[in-house]
């Protein structure tokens, strides 16, 4: 069974351009999460969905940021335009159920630089 | 809001040590705790998970506790390997969303 794949693996941007990053959940996996890590800081929580559903955006940073789900399938975080401290690590996550005990199962995460 | 702190920062040890590395949080009503490792420039692995009604979980060389009540999770490693040298990550869940730790690095010397 294949893992969470993120696309692209590195993307290195002007300030002001936009880019979308791509997550491909675990096949059946309804629940499915982005977070990102910052240079020299811990890796935070950004959004969930169940579904197409945004379940909780509490963690997005500001409206340049812009998750979709559409059809419940893969995911896609669009950041636009892009600053300099929205380089870092974002890594996307997928868990089967809604229930609260279950695992989450990481991406490789997509490595950004903003210039 | 749920606070992890993960001490030490770092840590060097010669092969076949054995390894502690200690997690705390502040909001107890957690339902699991996750450890990581992540290898330089690579994803997220995950060693152990620790449903909140357990106290502990092995794997291998690997034994993780959990004391909810405190706050406190210790990730052990025994007879550490060169190979076990990378940045070890504790996450707790609250909700439906997971809260790190900065992480602890560990070099293992051959």
């Amino acid at each position: 069974e294949a893992g969470v794949t993120q696309f692209p693996s590195h993307s290195v941007i002007e300030k002001g351009q936009t880019v979308t990053l791509r997550c491909d959940p675990i096949s059946g996996h309804d629940n499915l999460y982005w977070y990102r890590r910052v240079m020299g800081k811990e890796i935070k929580f950004l959004l969930h969905f169940v579904k197409e559903s945004k379940q909780d955006e509490s963690g997005m940073p500001n409206n340049r940021f812009l998750a979709e789900r559409t059809g419940g399938t893969y995911s896609t975080l669009k950041v636009q335009p892009a600053e300099l401290e929205d380089s870092g690590v974002y890594f996307c996550a997928s868990s089967p159920r809604t229930g609260t005990f279950d695992e989450q199962f990481f991406g490789p995460g997509t490595r950004l630089t903003v210039l | 809001k749920q606070e992890v702190t993960q001490i030490p920062a770092a840590l060097s040890v010669p092969e076949g040590e054995n390894l502690v590395l200690n997690c705390s949080f502040t909001d107890s009503a957690i339902y699991n705790l996750q450890w990581f490792r992540q290898d330089p420039g690579k994803g997220l692995t995950s060693l152990l998970l620790i449903q909140s009604s357990q106290r502990e979980q092995t794997s291998g060389r690997l034994n993780a506790s959990l004391d909810k009540s405190s706050g406190r999770s210790t990730l052990y490693i025994a007879a550490s390997q060169p190979g076990d040298s990378a940045t070890y990550l504790c996450a707790v869940k609250n909700d439906y969303k997971l809260s790190f730790g900065a992480g602890t690095t560990v070099t293992v010397r051959a």
